[in-house]
C-alpha cells in the first residue's frame, strides 16, 4: 500500500489478557518506531528500529510490553498482561532512513481499550 | 538530552484571524525541526519540516514555519485561519545529521480551535 497501515483499528480486550497490534511500514522505509498517545495526550515513544541494528526499547514502560519487526518490514507489538492504563491510542509510523528524509510517515492507530 | 516545548496546550482564533503556535527546542546543535497536525481519529501528518537552508518553511494547507537559531524557536503561522484547521499540532525535533540513528522527539501538542 501507500501508506502505512495498522490492524486491528479498534481493540478491546479484558484486564489481563494479552494483546498484539501491527504495523506495516511503508515499503522500503528501514526505519520504524511505535508511539503510544493517551487521551489528550501527546506521543509518548515507546520503541525504535532502524535495519539491522538492535531496537532502542528505551521507551517501553514496563517488561510487560515488547516488539518485534520480522525481515526489517512488519512490526508487532506485545502487551502481555493488560492493565486498564494501557488504553491509548497505539501508533506506528516509518521512515526511509535516508538523512535527507527524515520525516516520518503515521498510521491511523490503533485504539486499544483495557476493561 | 533534547527536549521540545509547545506554549499553549489550547488555542483558540477567530476564523480568518492569524493563527501562531509556539515551539521550542533544547538541542546542542541546529537539529531538523518538524510539525504535524492530527485530524480527530487520524494519524499525524507531516506539515512542513525545515532541514537545512532556507530558514523560512513553506508547507501544506497555506502555514509556515521560521526556524530561528539563536531563539531555539520553530512557530507555526497562518495567516488567516480556516474551520479546518482546527486539530491538534505537534512540533518535533531530531538530531540532524549526526547519525541515521535518531529518535524523533515531540512535543505535547497544541489543540487548535476555530470560532466561527
Amino acid at each position: 500500500g501507500a501508506g502505512v497501515s495498522q490492524s486491528p483499528s479498534n481493540k478491546v480486550t479484558e484486564k489481563g489478557k494479552d494483546v498484539e497490534l501491527r504495523c506495516d511500514p511503508i515499503s522500503g522505509h528501514t526505519a520504524l518506531y511505535w508511539y503510544r498517545q493517551s487521551l489528550g495526550q501527546g506521543l509518548e515513544f515507546l520503541i525504535y528500529f532502524q535495519g539491522n541494528s538492535a531496537p532502542d526499547k528505551s521507551g517501553l514502560p514496563s517488561d510487560r510490553f515488547s516488539a518485534e519487526r520480522t525481515g526489517g518490514s512488519v512490526s508487532t507489538l506485545t502487551i502481555q498482561r493488560t492493565q486498564q492504563e494501557d488504553s491509548a491510542v497505539y501508533l506506528c509510523a516509518s521512515r526511509l532512513g535516508d538523512l535527507s528524509h527524515n520525516e516520518q510517515f503515521f498510521g491511523p492507530g490503533t485504539r486499544l481499550t483495557v476493561l | 538530552a533534547q527536549s521540545v516545548t509547545q506554549l499553549g496546550s489550547h488555542v483558540s482564533v477567530s476564523e480568518g484571524a492569524l493563527v501562531l503556535l509556539r515551539c521550542n527546542y533544547s538541542s546542542s546543535v541546529p537539529p531538523y525541526l518538524f510539525w504535524y497536525v492530527q485530524y480527530p481519529n487520524q494519524g499525524l501528518q507531516l506539515l512542513l519540516k525545515y532541514t537545512t537552508g532556507a530558514t523560512l518553511v513553506k508547507g501544506i494547507n497555506g502555514f509556515e514555519a521560521e526556524f530561528k537559531k539563536s531563539e531555539t524557536s520553530f512557530h507555526l503561522t497562518k495567516p488567516s485561519a480556516h474551520m479546518s484547521d482546527a486539530a491538534e499540532y505537534f512540533c518535533a525535533v531530531s538530531d540532524q545529521g549526526r547519525t541515521s540513528y535518531d529518535k524523533v522527539i515531540f512535543g505535547p501538542g497544541t489543540s487548535l480551535s476555530v470560532i466561527p
